[in-house]
């Protein structure tokens, strides 16, 4: 399973762009790259998966370099509500396979 | 994706005792996972909940401890054995599910157990 090394913790202001970056160097060939967001109080939830390039949805971005050691999530015009600790996780091979977190970036959004 | 539901969603226990956790899925799903999630960190996997065998636990997590029950594909149990303070935290359910353009994990809003 692909170790994967985040910032501890970001802040941010509303209205703001946040990008946070997630290195994972043992990255394997068939994993796919997935980001989880947790608030308090409640599970995890999926955020945005992507194997390479740029994938988008309506809530993230994620972009993936060609040579996929690292991955960013990229947060658009952020709010007080998107005060959470979020999660890279690799590892899925197209497959399950058991869930290994790291420590996450907690990410606080200010007024 | 699937929904998932825990009950209880908090408890206060007495060391000593033990308390089962229910974790219900709105569909069938090949595989279950327990986590735990100490205050202010990260989540520790305790084990995979296999439908039909026993589960598979990690290292520092034993069966004695944390009895794993998996009837069926829509329903798990985790029981916490003779608790104690430490065995106080958050405990989290999970689902593998496969679907169109989606690999992932669906979680619980887990059960937050205190043991005085």
């Amino acid at each position: 399973l692909a170790k994967t090394t985040q910032p501890i913790s970001m802040d941010s202001y509303e209205g703001q762009e946040v990008n946070i970056t997630c290195s994972h160097n043992n990255i394997a060939t068939n994993d796919y790259i997935t980001w989880y967001q947790q608030f308090p109080s409640q599970g995890p939830r999926f955020i945005i998966q992507g194997y390479k390039t740029k994938v988008t949805n309506e809530v993230a971005s994620l972009f993936i370099p060609a040579d996929r050691k690292s991955s960013t999530l990229s947060l658009p015009r952020v709010s007080l509500s998107d005060t959470a600790v979020y999660y890279c996780l690799v590892g899925l091979s197209g497959g399950y396979n058991k869930l290994i977190f790291g420590a996450g970036t907690r990410l606080a959004v200010h007024p | 994706s699937a929904v998932i539901s825990q009950k209880p969603s908090r408890d206060i226990c007495q060391r000593g005792t033990s308390l089962t956790i229910q974790c219900q899925v709105d569909s069938q799903v090949t595989m279950m996972f327990w986590y735990r999630q100490q205050p202010g960190q990260s989540l520790t996997l305790i084990a995979t909940a296999n439908q039909g065998s026993e589960a598979t636990y990690e290292s520092g997590f034993v069966i004695d401890k944390f009895p794993i029950s998996r009837p069926n594909l829509t329903f798990s149990t985790l029981t916490v054995s003779n608790m104690s303070p430490e065995d106080s935290s958050i405990y989290l359910c999970s689902a593998w599910e496969q679907g169109a353009g989606f690999y992932g994990y669906t979680f619980g809003s887990g059960t937050r157990l205190t043991v005085v």
